[in-house]
């Protein structure tokens, strides 16, 4: 069946480093690949998304790219922030199914 | 727009009591799900709804129930509850799937004693 593997947190990071945390996926066909964040305290959200191989997804100084042969998405950021400190769920969804498959998330803490 | 909603925020239960957690879209989207969050263990699925009348069992629906009366609310029905419900539940909607985002509401932490 799908599935979803994320690098166990936490991650810590001093303000300005560089970020990856790694995703990789099992599925069948193409999936749709996703990031999302949750924020201390609140719901999921999404953070970028990639549909196809090749794709990359970008927003707010992140980003990964859906790399088929080596089935992942791995997160990177060239230089975070204390404000990006929160929790990065990997996700899935194959093609016409209902439901998207979350990784177990990685709690990502930046010190000043 | 609100979103997703949800409440209440957090709740305490005794065993073998019930309750209802609340859960409403203002998108008009047709697809709803309700997942359940424990510590390292990411989100499980447990019940979902691709529109009015109509749901689904996920990953872990076993002691919730749910209903879909209107495209809006998609409430979760725990009826005896159990310590392994205590947890944090979290609504989402999508106006469809695969590649469309999924929407989630701010999360109804319940602990069961």
């Amino acid at each position: 069946g799908n599935s979803v593997t994320q690098m166990e947190g936490p991650v810590t990071l001093s303000e300005e480093a560089f970020l990856t945390i790694n995703c990789t996926y099992t599925a069948t066909g193409y999936p749709s690949l996703f990031w999302y964040v949750q924020y201390p305290g609140e719901g999921l959200q999404l953070l970028l998304k990639a549909t196809k191989a090749d794709d990359k997804g970008s927003n707010k100084g992140f980003e990964a790219t859906y790399r088929k042969e080596t089935t992942s998405f791995h997160l990177e950021k060239g230089s975070v922030q204390v404000s990006d400190s929160a929790v990065y769920f990997c996700a899935l969804s194959g093609l016409n199914t209902d439901k998207l498959i979350f990784g177990t998330g990685t709690r990502l803490q930046v010190f000043p | 727009n609100a979103g997703v909603t949800q409440t209440p925020k957090f709740r305490i239960l005794k065993i073998g009591q019930s309750m209802t957690l609340q859960c409403t879209q203002d998108m008009n989207h047709n697809y709803m799900y309700w997942y359940r969050q424990d510590p390292g263990m990411g989100l499980k699925l447990i019940y979902y709804s691709v529109g009015a009348g109509i749901t689904d069992k996920g990953e872990v629906p076993n002691g919730y129930n749910v209903s879909r009366s209107t495209t809006e609310d998609f409430p979760l029905r725990l009826e005896l509850a159990a310590p392994s419900q205590t947890s944090v539940y979290f609504c989402a909607s999508s106006y469809s799937v695969g590649e469309e985002t999924q929407y989630f509401g701010p999360g109804t932490r319940l602990l069961v004693l």
